[in-house]
């Protein structure tokens, strides 16, 4: 079984800062794939980027990238150079195969 | 825009009441997912098809749903007999015939109200 967890319900930025969200989680799988999804309050759940565990490299999208530590399994979000656009819930989902197992989100204020 | 479209956007329904949405996938995608999220919740999976085959079931997907994929097309999720505890969003999504891990595309959700 998968667990994934994010322990910040709400974090709050400045404008134009950078933020990290935290995400750890656990599984058995030697090969699977971590990702980060946006939810806006419209509740589209949008792709904003993902890691495959094999590759040590972090996954970088423009002002968004992760710090991948597979040991710790841990695979935190850094959002750079912040927007108002970038308010909405993040999730953070693993997937050794065909299903995801999500964490519980995490709600990101954007302060102007 | 051809994204994941899922109908009907909201419902609410009395206890007790048989309901049913719909997923239409991006059209070249054959896997086909749905999960429920309730508020504050991240989403959970339920059910995952391969063209028409139901090839994974959650253990929330109780005899009360039933989903199919007739044609490895759109995709129905029927609730029978709805309980307040089914009040949720319902999420579609699907994604293409590669490798698992691939991305998954997820539709705007189906809100469910039990009253």
């Amino acid at each position: 079984a998968q667990t994934v967890t994010q322990s910040q319900p709400e974090m709050s930025v400045q404008e134009a800062e950078t933020v990290t969200l935290s995400c750890t989680y656990d599984t058995s799988e030697s090969d699977y794939y971590l990702f980060w999804y946006k939810q806006p309050p419209s509740r589209q759940m949008i792709l904003v980027i993902r890691q495959e565990a094999y590759k040590q490299q972090n996954a970088t999208e423009n002002r968004f990238s992760v710090n991948f530590q597979k040991a710790a399994k841990s695979f935190s979000l850094k959002i750079s150079d912040s927007q108002l656009g970038d308010a909405a819930m993040y999730f953070c989902a693993s997937s050794p195969g065909n299903m995801l197992t999500f964490g519980g989100g995490t709600r990101l204020m954007v302060k102007p | 825009d051809t994204g994941v479209s899922q109908d009907p956007r909201h419902k609410i329904t009395k206890r007790g009441q048989n309901v049913t949405f719909r997923c239409d996938p991006i059209s070249e995608h054959n896997r086909l997912y749905w999960y429920r999220q309730t508020l504050g919740q991240g989403p959970e999976f339920l059910t995952y098809f391969q063209n028409e085959a139901q090839l994974e079931k959650s253990r929330l997907l109780s005899d009360r749903f039933s989903a199919e994929r007739p044609k490895g097309s759109f995709s129905t999720l029927e609730i029978q007999r709805t309980e307040q505890g089914d009040s949720a969003m319902y999420l579609c999504a699907s994604s293409p015939p590669v490798r698992s891990g691939n991305t998954i595309y997820f539709g705007e959700g189906s809100w469910l109200t039990v009253v």
